[in-house]
């Protein structure tokens, strides 16, 4: 059983479309995640959520939305692509102050 | 703020050295620490944790110690094989809420036959 699933793996578009990435964690976790990983492998986190609050990065553009049907889903919904918004972006979840599981990664390619 | 900063490589060892790779920190607070290796086209994955000073995580024959005093968490392994070859990565979260994962840049670690 995948702990932490996320789809698509890889995803493709052109700049100026709007995509979502989906994640479901079966861990029982309360917060989730997302992670952006650039080029150089730096990993950054964007959001997380669990049932009280959305925390945002501050650097993370407006374009970018979380949406959290359920406690076991955070969903990533992506406006107005940019070449720029090309990386690997990673779903995690955990209990609180404990070690994230982390999903597959979806590599997003904008052309 | 958090930061991680932990030595930049890549790495290159041959098989059976010892490794070390050096991770320091700085927190507002008491963090728990964590290692994270990614193989390559894959997620991360937690290697091992510590959540308080002095304490050691383990696994897989990797080691680090939680030293408070020199707010470091440097990862250890005796006798490292190809397998290992991956990119490490250093990581601390404080204990309340949602703060998540602050990481370090990762070091990639190539392991020679």
């Amino acid at each position: 059983d995948t702990a932490v699933s996320q789809t698509p793996k890889y995803l493709v578009t052109q700049m100026g479309n709007d995509k979502s990435i989906k994640c479901e964690q079966n861990l029982g976790h309360d917060t989730m995640y997302w992670y952006k990983q650039d080029s150089k492998k730096f990993l950054k986190i964007m959001f997380s959520y669990n049932n009280k609050e959305l925390i945002i990065n501050e650097t993370v553009p407006n374009r970018f939305s979380p949406k959290s049907p359920d406690k076991a889903h955070l969903n990533l919904h992506i406006n107005s692509l940019e070449l720029g918004d090309s990386a690997v972006y990673f779903c995690a979840s955990s209990q609180e102050g404990g070690g994230a599981f982390f999903g597959q990664g979806t590599r997003l390619t904008v052309v | 703020g958090n930061s991680v900063t932990q030595m930049e490589g890549p790495v290159t060892l041959s098989e059976e050295a010892f490794l070390t790779i050096n991770c320091t920190y700085t927190a507002t607070g008491y963090p728990s620490l964590f290692w994270y290796v990614q193989y390559p086209g894959e997620g991360l994955q937690l290697l091992l944790k510590a959540t308080k000073a002095d304490d050691k995580g383990s696994n897989k024959g990797f080691e680090a110690t939680y030293r408070k005093e020199t707010t470091s968490f440097h990862l250890e392994k005796g006798s490292v094989q190809v397998s290992d070859s991956a990119v490490y990565f250093c990581a601390l979260t404080l204990r309340r809420g949602a703060d998540g994962l602050t990481f370090g840049k990762g070091t990639h670690l190539i392991i020679q036959p």
